[in-house]
C-alpha cells in the first residue's frame, strides 16, 4: 500500500527566510509525486510535480521540490518566504500501475510565515 | 479559478436523507476524482473515473456511489446520511488517468 508522511503539522518561518516542508513516501514502483496548496475555504491548487527526469522540479509561486529516491523524500522548498505563502500544504503520491488513480495525500502541513 | 465546477456550494440535510453532488471537470479532462475532507480524517480519496469507467477506488462507503456520464460530468450520491458524513467534498479532474489534479471549490455538506 502506498503512503505519504508529512512529519510536521506546523512550520513557522519569518518572511524572507527560506522554507522547507517535508514529505516522505512509500510506494511500489516508480512514484508520481505532487505538492498542492490549500487556502482557507478553497479547493487545493496544484503547485508542482515529479514524474521523471531532473530531481529538482520548479513550480508555481517560486516553489521547488527535490526528489530523493534513496531517502524516498520529496521536500518542498522556497528560497524566500512571503506572508502570502501561509496556507495548508499537501504532498501526494500515485503510481502508474493498474490502480493508478488512487492518489494518497499526506495529512497536510500548515505553513505560517510571519512578517 | 481551476475550471472545475461543483454544485451545490452548501448543503444542509437531515440524517437518513440522500443527496447528490455534481461536478463538471475542466474542458478536455477525462478523469474525475472525488475526495472527502474532514477535520479528523484529513483528505480522503473516494473514487476516480476515467472516460466514463471506474478507475480506482479508495475509502468509499457502500452508502456512497458515483458515476461519470458521457459528457464527463460526475455525480456523487450519498445516502442514509449520518452525522459523521458532514464534511467538505471535493471533486478534481485531470487530463489523463494520472497526473496533476485540478480541484473544484468543494461542496460543504452538513448533516443535522
Amino acid at each position: 500500500a502506498q503512503s505519504v508522511a508529512q512529519p510536521e503539522d506546523q512550520v513557522n518561518v519569518a518572511e524572507g527566510n527560506p522554507l522547507t516542508v517535508k514529505c516522505t513516501y512509500s510506494v511500489s514502483g516508480n512514484p508520481y509525486l505532487f505538492w498542492y496548496v490549500q487556502y482557507p475555504n478553497r479547493g487545493l491548487q496544484f503547485l508542482l510535480k515529479y514524474i521523471t527526469g531532473d530531481n529538482l522540479v520548479k513550480g508555481s509561486y517560486g516553489f521547488e521540490a527535490e526528489f530523493n529516491k534513496s531517502q524516498t523524500s520529496f521536500h518542498l522548498k522556497k528560497p524566500s518566504a512571503l506572508v502570502s505563502d501561509s496556507a495548508l500544504y499537501f504532498c501526494a503520491v500515485s503510481t502508474a500501475n493498474t490502480n493508478a488513480g488512487k492518489s494518497t495525500f499526506g495529512d497536510g502541513t500548515t505553513l505560517t510565515v510571519k512578517p | 479559478d481551476s475550471g472545475v465546477t461543483q454544485t451545490p456550494k452548501h448543503l444542509i440535510t437531515a440524517t437518513g436523507q440522500r443527496v447528490t453532488l455534481r461536478c463538471s471537470p475542466r474542458s478536455g479532462d477525462l478523469s474525475v476524482y472525488w475526495y472527502q475532507q474532514s477535520l479528523d480524517q484529513g483528505l480522503q480519496f473516494l473514487i476516480q473515473y476515467y472516460n466514463g469507467e471506474e478507475r480506482a477506488k479508495g475509502n468509499i462507503l457502500e452508502r456512497f456511489s458515483a458515476q461519470q456520464f458521457p459528457d464527463l460530468h460526475s455525480e456523487l450520491n450519498l445516502s442514509s446520511l449520518e452525522l459523521g458524513d458532514s464534511a467538505l467534498y471535493f471533486c478534481a479532474s485531470s487530463v489523463g488517468p494520472v497526473g496533476e489534479q485540478y480541484f473544484g471549490p468543494g461542496t460543504r455538506l452538513t448533516v443535522t
